[in-house]
């Protein structure tokens, strides 16, 4: 059973960065058929895609975010990690990673596994 | 990126009766389109995808249909475990987006 667990601090000042790790068991992160994913959820419930990331490293991430984000995989722990620098008040969420299939034709599966979600408020 | 609209905003209905939810896309998605459920506290569960793809244990009460830009999502009669919340999520063209989310309720 696959499970996905985030951590990180719950309070972050403005204009820091956010920094967030998912620990994932019940399957090898370096799985060339998974690839991960950091989703966020606004206090009035809407969903935002922030990036993914394969175990090699690449990665993509949503244009909306891109200039701020950075995504990182060890493979040594079976985890991977969100960076996400000059934060605001805007960047207040609960902040869940997830995972989907990948495959051999290049093909994304939707979010299959997800965490339970950190709540991250900026706030000074 | 593709704007997902999801209406209504809230479906009041009473358990055993059908539920019907809609999903509309800026621009079509082909059928790349996935259905989340998401009860308070939890995180979204994936339900169904694709050309109604359900995923393990969905109950057949759940169906999908549509294509393009217009979707739904039935439920054709409610059990008490249904009353949450459902996304919809194109993915077709990065950056994947997510409707605004419809709050199924007790009526």
């Amino acid at each position: 059973q696959v499970q996905l667990q985030e951590s990180g601090p719950g309070l972050v000042k403005p204009s820091q960065t956010l920094s967030l790790t998912c620990n994932v068991s019940g399957v090898s992160i370096s799985s060339d058929n998974h690839y991960w994913t950091w989703v966020r959820q606004y206090p009035g419930k809407g969903l935002e895609w922030i990036g993914y990331i394969f175990h090699a490293g690449s990665s993509y991430y949503n244009p909306s975010l891109e200039s701020r984000v950075i995504m990182s995989v060890d493979r040594s722990k079976n985890q991977f990690s969100l960076n996400l620098a000059s934060v605001t008040a805007a960047d207040t969420a609960m902040y869940y990673c997830a995972g989907g299939h990948y495959s051999s034709f290049g093909d994304f599966s939707p979010f299959d596994y997800w965490g339970k979600g950190t709540l991250v408020t900026v706030s000074s | 990126e593709i704007v997902m609209t999801q209406s209504p905003a809230t479906l009041s209905v009473s358990p055993g009766e059908r539920a019907t939810l809609s999903c509309r896309a800026s621009q079509t998605v082909s059928t790349n389109l996935a259905w989340y459920q998401q009860k308070p506290g939890q995180p979204p569960r994936l339900l169904m995808y694709g050309d109604s793809t359900r995923t393990t244990g969905l109950p057949a009460r759940f169906s999908g249909s549509g294509s393009g830009t217009e979707f739904t999502l039935t439920i054709s009669s409610l059990q008490s475990e249904d009353f949450a919340i459902y996304h919809c999520q194109q993915y077709h063209i990065w950056p994947w987006t997510f409707g605004q989310g419809t709050k199924v309720e007790i009526k």
